[in-house]
């Protein structure tokens, strides 16, 4: 079965500096691997995929991933963080049955940015 | 998150009602869900909707039904509400297989 752990509950960062948001997967075939964000208040917004193709794949609000198939890894990456920036995170695979798409999420990860 | 809607945002009921969440989309998509979040746990499927004809359970659908009125609305209810079922209930839907999936803003419900 499809899975992705995201071993972190918490990051901290300080404004200005890199940041790492963790997430490791488990899967049968080609993984199709997602992260989410999700503001206070707010629904979870799309941030970026991985289906096939560079490694390294960008997506909205400055942030990358870069997929890693030995490590089994897909971690989010920033090179500058802000303050808005804080919020929840998730990383998820894209798991398949009968034909149907499904999303599996990990349980999230809480990034918090200083000033 | 506009072309997801969700209605109520928030709710507070008691024990034993029965209670509907109501989810609209204006992207056309075929593919509906809904989810539940809770702390420390992440989201979890309740149910899933290929079309209108098609109802599928998720990992935790006990307690739970759906209807899938037209393509663009897909209601959840809790026939009689328990505290535990107490979390935030995401909608969500999908177009082309592989492709994001979008999330409504969220109800976040309160069985006391």
């Amino acid at each position: 079965a499809q899975s992705v752990a995201q071993p972190e509950d918490q990051v901290n960062v300080a404004e200005g500096n890199p940041l790492t948001v963790k997430c490791t997967y488990s899967v049968s075939g080609n993984p199709y691997l997602f992260w989410y964000v999700q503001y206070p208040n707010r629904g979870l917004q799309f941030l970026l995929k991985y289906i096939t193709g560079d490694n390294l794949v960008k997506g909205s609000y400055g942030f990358e991933a870069e997929f890693n198939k030995s490590q089994t890894s897909f971690h989010l990456k920033k090179p500058s963080a802000l303050v808005s920036d804080s919020a929840l995170y998730f990383c998820a695979v894209r798991a398949v049955r009968a034909g149907f798409q499904k999303l599996v999420f990990g349980t999230g990860t809480r990034l918090l940015v200083s000033p | 998150d506009a072309d997801v809607t969700q209605t109520p945002r928030n709710r507070i009921t008691k024990t034993g009602k029965r209670i509907m969440l109501e989810c609209s989309q204006t992207k056309g998509h075929d593919r509906m869900y809904w989810y539940r979040q809770d702390p420390g746990l992440g989201l979890r499927l309740i149910y899933y909707s290929f079309d209108v004809k098609d109802i599928n359970k998720g990992e935790i659908s006990d307690g739970y039904s759906v209807s899938r009125q037209a393509q663009a609305k897909f209601s959840l209810s809790l026939e009689s509400a328990i505290p535990n079922q107490t979390a935030l209930y995401f909608c969500a839907t999908a177009g082309l297989a592989g492709g994001p999936t979008y999330f409504g803003p969220g109800t976040r419900l309160t069985v006391t």
